[in-house]
């Protein structure tokens, strides 16, 4: 079936590295992709998307490219701020035969932490 | 705008007392709506989506239940609560024809 593999982390960082999130899925079929974040004590937010091959989503500076031949869509950021600090989900969105009901499927999140 | 709503936002319940969340959404109409539950840990675990009133698929077996008495509003349940069932609950709604997810607060369930 489909799912998803997000590498697991906990990710330390100092402010202004450079920031990989790896995400890749196996599937049939060609799945619209998400990056959510999660800061602590609240709920998801959808941080960014792609609905189609080589598409890039971009947000808040991290970007992520969807990657037809590696089914992969992973999270880059060029300098990462303490304020970035969070868990990341990548989730991508199979539809559901003869419905209108998309269904995520998340990752099992990684924990970042950026430290001045 | 639409926005979602969670209450309670933490609860502490003793084992086997009953439980009842509620999710409400504005701004929007016939949104299809989801329970997750968050465990420690972090990873998320799809419990309950409706596509409609009344339409509830469970995804997993468990010690709970959903129902959608309105539109844009969404309820989990428990007659007798498990230590098990403790976890941070989040409620999300979508667009039919589009795919991004929008959440709620969440819920932060203690079972003692």
């Amino acid at each position: 079936g489909n799912s998803v593999t997000q590498m697991e982390g906990p990710v330390t960082l100092s402010e202004e590295a450079f920031l990989t999130i790896n995400c890749t899925y196996t599937a049939t079929g060609y799945p619209s992709l998400f990056w959510y974040v999660q800061y602590p004590g609240e709920g998801l937010q959808l941080l960014l998307k792609a609905t189609k091959a080589d598409d890039k989503g971009s947000n808040k500076g991290f970007e992520a490219t969807y990657r037809k031949e590696t089914t992969s869509f992973h999270l880059e950021k060029g300098s990462v701020q303490v304020s970035d600090s969070a868990v990341y989900f990548c989730a991508p969105t199979w539809g559901r035969s003869g419905g209108s009901n998309y269904k995520l499927t998340f990752g099992k999140g990684t924990l970042l932490t950026v430290n001045p | 705008s639409q926005t979602i709503h969670q209450w309670p936002a933490t609860l502490v319940q003793p084992v086997g007392s009953p439980l009842s969340l509620e999710c409400t959404v504005e701004g929007t109409s016939n949104p299809n709506l989801y329970w997750y539950r968050q465990a420690a840990g972090r990873g998320l675990q799809l419990l309950f989506y409706s596509v409609g009133i009344g339409q509830i698929s469970s995804e997993v077996p468990q010690n709970l239940s959903a129902s959608r008495p309105q539109d844009r509003q969404f309820i989990l349940s428990s007659k007798k609560l498990l230590l098990s069932d403790s976890g941070f609950y989040l409620c999300a709604w979508s667009r039919g024809a589009t795919y991004e997810q929008y959440f709620g607060p969440g819920t932060r369930l203690t079972v003692t």
